[in-house]
């Protein structure tokens, strides 16, 4: 596997459901990032980790709950999740260094769809 | 807040033409512009990039310009070939140095006819 890899690629959940997304990283990286990309909307960024400690939440809603046991995986735990949550969600990685940031390499996503 | 505003939304030209898209930003502090290229069912990734202190980066058919007084940058792709058409997106580090968030633009359709 290289680069950034995301399970699954789909998922269909019922608003009661618990789920998780997956991702990983084969690239060395020390931050990991995960987006909502929906219609016609910029990418909106949802959680920083850096070094595995998480650095940004975006004023995310509380049923979405990111955790990065180590720099090379990333989960976004989902839990009563509501129809306008239906998306591509993205995860991303790139190396920072103290005073220089680097171009961030995305995952193919998952497509979720909240039924 | 920070925003990045990208224009055109949908862009069709034939194929050998040029394609240009531009993109506005608000932050006078953002100091590094990466250009994404998404294709349907795939993640972005990365075509080019280009950091305040340069004007223009070339690679091949791609060429960034990047103008920090009117705080605008733009993509410029010639000689379009069909597996060029994707959605673009522009976006803008706005605080420079340490930081690693990016602001992205709202993304161009690009449709090369063949």
């Amino acid at each position: 596997e290289t680069g950034v890899t995301q399970t699954p690629r789909h998922l269909v959940m019922g608003m009661t459901n618990k789920k998780s997304l997956k991702c990983e990283q084969h690239l060395g990286h020390n931050a990991m990032y995960w987006y909502k990309q929906s219609a016609k909307k910029p990418l909106e960024l949802m959680f920083v980790y850096n070094f595995k400690e998480q650095t940004e939440n975006n004023s995310v809603p509380s049923r979405f709950s990111p955790e990065c046991p180590n720099s090379s995986h990333l989960f976004l735990h989902l839990h009563t999740l509501q129809p306008e949550d239906s998306a591509l969600y993205l995860c991303a990685s790139s190396q920072v260094l103290p005073t220089v940031s680097y171009e961030q390499y995305f995952g193919p996503g998952t497509r979720l769809t909240v039924t | 807040g920070e925003n990045v505003e990208q224009h055109p939304s949908t862009l069709s030209v034939q194929e050998g033409d040029s394609a240009v898209i531009k993109c506005t930003y608000s932050d006078s502090a953002s100091n590094y512009f990466p250009w994404y290229k998404q294709e349907l069912g795939k993640g972005p990734q990365l075509i080019i990039d280009i950091r305040s202190n340069v004007g223009e980066k070339k690679d091949q058919r791609i060429a960034v310009t990047l103008n920090k007084t009117a705080k605008h940058f733009s993509l410029h792709i010639t000689e379009t070939q069909p597996e060029d058409s994707a959605v673009y997106f522009c976006a803008a580090s706005p605080w420079g140095g340490a930081t690693n968030k990016l602001i992205f633009g709202t993304g161009t359709l690009l449709a090369v006819q063949p």
